[in-house]
């Protein structure tokens, strides 16, 4: 069974750091990418950004309103993938979740390629940034 | 930024209904958009992917269709467990966009 858990929430202060963790089983870790979802309070899914797998050359992608501010990194000899957040603002408090993207080949009419899919999610690590 | 917007944001259904929900993207996404399903406190949950396929111990009473920027997620028969949030998602490009969400309460 494929598992993610994170770990390393807590609370912040404004301007703080605070560094995640997302420790996998079950899967071959260096083949797969992870990204991460936040979500604050009573408010929708938001995508943070990913690491991509060793094929990938571990290229990494952020969502605006945290580029320049965190960095998601990987050990695979850990199977741990890292989110080090800095600059934190209040704004950023949420619950994060660590997914897996899967994917899918598809050939239809239109052509061939691959569908992606977040099918493993972590139970999520809260980050309050708060003084 | 490709955005999606749901409709509609809250959904009042009784169990046994049939409900669709909607999913529109701000530029063309082919079939490349997934759902999820939200339960109160629960970690989110695949139903759909490629648009239409149906993850794999996902009840038959899901179905996804559509492409280019107009989507739809329909459930055929509501069961007292089918209320929750749901998000559509767009696997086009980054940044990997979500809806807003569409909570579906019990009448």
């Amino acid at each position: 069974e494929v598992q993610l858990v994170e770990s390393g929430g807590g609370l912040v202060q404004p301007g703080g750091s605070l560094k995640l963790s997302c420790a996998a089983s079950g899967l071959t870790f260096s083949g797969s990418a992870l990204h991460w979802v936040r979500q604050a309070s009573g408010k929708g899914l938001e995508w943070v950004g990913r690491i991509g797998s060793d094929a990938d050359t571990y290229a990494t992608t952020y969502g605006a309103s945290v580029k320049g501010r965190f960095t998601i990194s990987r050990d695979d000899s850990k199977n741990t993938a890292y989110l080090q957040m800095n600059s934190l603002k209040t704004e950023d408090t949420a619950v994060y979740y660590c997914t897996r993207l899967e994917r899918s080949f598809y050939y239809d009419s239109s052509g061939y390629g691959y569908f992606y899919y977040m099918d493993v999610w972590g139970k999520g690590t809260t980050v309050t940034v708060s003084s | 930024d490709i955005q999606l917007t749901q409709s509609p944001s809250f959904l009042s259904a009784s169990v046994g209904d049939r409900v669709t929900i909607t999913c529109r993207a701000s530029q063309g996404i082919s079939s490349h958009l997934a759902w999820y399903q939200q339960k109160p406190g629960k970690v989110p949950e695949l139903l759909i992917y490629g648009a239409s396929a149906l993850q794999s111990g996902v009840p038959s009473r899901f179905s996804g269709s559509g492409s280019g920027t107009d989507f739809t997620l329909t459930i055929s028969s509501l069961q007292p467990e089918d209320f929750a949030t749901y998000y559509c998602q767009q696997l086009k490009s980054y940044p990997y966009t979500f809806g807003q969400g569409t909570k579906l309460e019990i009448k």
